[in-house]
């Protein structure tokens, strides 16, 4: 059974170039949480989806950043028009469904480095 | 405003020495708590959590954590540490319903564990 899964590992932009990044939740779970870790600091919370529906983002950035988790297919945080402040580790973690957040599983995170 | 405060940025200490890692939250009706370890360039992996129930908790590489109510506390310990325990630890919660999904991270503590 594999764990929660992200690609790319790393990823190095230039500023002003889109940024894609992907989690594939483990078997079964019908949730997703996204999280970035900024240099020196803890993770910061962005969004919370499942399957079609944005549940929670109080945590994105206004601008340039969005999230989806399609019916099929990996769920997706896109940042547009990068900047080097965007550079961090995104970690997505999946749940069960039935309220089960309490049961996040990490991903090995996504590495973005903006030039 | 809910926030989660790990009192120590760095804890450096000896092979087989014990350990206590504090974290402090701010005070809720209700609280999960959770306790992550990272190693470099990896993601997290949870240690050990506290829904409800008794108070001390118990989980991996001999790690135990202990839920403190009235000094909002779930300081984490270990009798004797390995030099492989060296990595970031995080304190983590979720206020309110577990069906929130939001963990809130603290800034992390650096276990150094020196020969």
């Amino acid at each position: 059974n594999a764990g929660v899964m992200q690609n790319p590992r790393h990823l190095v932009r230039r500023r002003g170039q889109e940024a894609r990044l992907r989690c594939s939740p483990m078997k079964g779970h019908s949730h997703v949480y996204w999280y970035r870790q900024l240099p020196e600091e803890g993770l910061k919370f962005m969004v919370y989806l499942q399957k079609e529906n944005i549940i929670d983002e109080s945590g994105m950035p206004k601008e340039r950043f969005s999230a989806e988790f399609p019916k099929e297919g990996p769920s997706i945080l896109r940042i547009q028009q990068v900047v080097r402040g965007d550079s961090a580790a995104y970690f997505c973690a999946s749940s069960p469904p039935g309220g089960g957040a309490h049961e996040q599983f990490f991903g090995p995170g996504t590495r973005l480095t903006v030039l | 405003a809910q926030s989660v405060t790990q009192l120590d940025s760095q804890v450096p200490v000896f092979e087989e020495a014990p350990v206590e890692l504090r974290c402090n939250y701010s005070s809720s009706v209700s609280v999960y708590l959770f306790w992550y370890v990272q190693y470099p360039n990896q993601g997290l992996q949870l240690l050990l959590k506290y829904l409800s129930g008794s108070t001390l908790v118990k989980g991996i590489n001999g790690f135990e954590a202990e839920f403190n109510k009235s000094q909002t506390s779930f300081h984490l310990r270990k009798p004797s540490v390995h030099i492989s325990d060296t990595a970031e630890y995080f304190c983590a919660v979720i206020y309110g319903s577990s069906n929130t999904g939001k963990l809130i991270f603290g800034q992390g503590t650096t276990l150094q564990v020196k020969p």
